[in-house]
């Protein structure tokens, strides 16, 4: 069974420059998570989708930070335009959903903002 | 508040030996699970093993285990014989609620280093 793909793996962007990162989850797979993680710290979440509705998004910066998840599989997050502070991995996941199932999760994408 | 505490950065122990690594949680919901993934250099989050509220026993998985206390909500993961491989960050993270529609909270992890 595939895993959650990511790309790119690595990006470096100068500030207030716009970035964009796809993810394709594990088939089947309803729920979808994008995480921020900033180095030494555990992920946080930044919108989840369930098929293609808005499930939370209550942590995504939205003057900035935008996502989609188009026909309820493959998704994109944007930044527009980029802080030093975005720099990060993103972490996307998805899930079956149920209570007791687990997130699987991408190779994240490394976003270093200069 | 937080929600899930991981009080310890960094912890050591030597190869073959057995090591907890402590979380504690905060939450009025009844119905909960709690989860501990590996995250290794490479970056990637690997599932290791799954606490619900209501189970009455403690989840174990191969050489993982999870000391659940409810009434003190901690959710310590033990690791028997501690292999090399072993050596990444560990977070314990927490899904609230009975739906199964809520998403993973995660600690600031605990880096585990294990010494030949």
């Amino acid at each position: 069974e595939a895993g959650v793909a990511q790309s790119p793996r690595y990006k470096i962007i100068e500030k207030r420059q716009s970035v964009a990162f796809w993810c394709n989850p594990i088939s089947g797979h309803a729920t979808l998570y994008w995480y921020q993680q900033i180095l030494g710290q555990g992920p946080k979440l930044l919108i989840q989708f369930q098929n293609n509705g808005v499930v939370d998004d209550s942590q995504l910066p939205k003057d900035r930070f935008s996502a989609e998840r188009l026909k309820g599989v493959d998704s994109t997050l944007k930044i527009q335009p980029a802080k030093l502070e975005d720099s990060a991995v993103y972490l996307c996941a998805s899930s079956f959903g149920g209570v007791r199932t687990e997130a699987f999760f991408g190779q994240g994408t490394r976003l270093t903002v200069v | 508040a937080q929600k899930i505490t991981q009080t310890q950065p960094g912890m050591f122990v030597q190869e073959k030996e057995a090591v907890t690594l402590d979380c504690t949680y905060d939450t009025s919901d009844q119905s909960y699970g709690l989860f501990w993934y590996k995250q290794p250099s490479s970056g990637e989050m690997i599932f290791l093993i799954y606490q619900g509220s209501y189970d009455e026993q403690n989840a174990t998985e191969g050489r993982y285990s999870l000391n659940f206390q409810k009434a003190r909500k901690s959710a310590n993961l033990v690791i028997s014989a501690s292999q090399l491989g072993d050596s990444a960050m560990y977070f314990c993270a927490m899904r609230e609620g009975d739906t199964g529609r809520r998403a993973l909270t995660f600690g600031s992890g605990t880096r585990l280093q294990v010494q030949p």
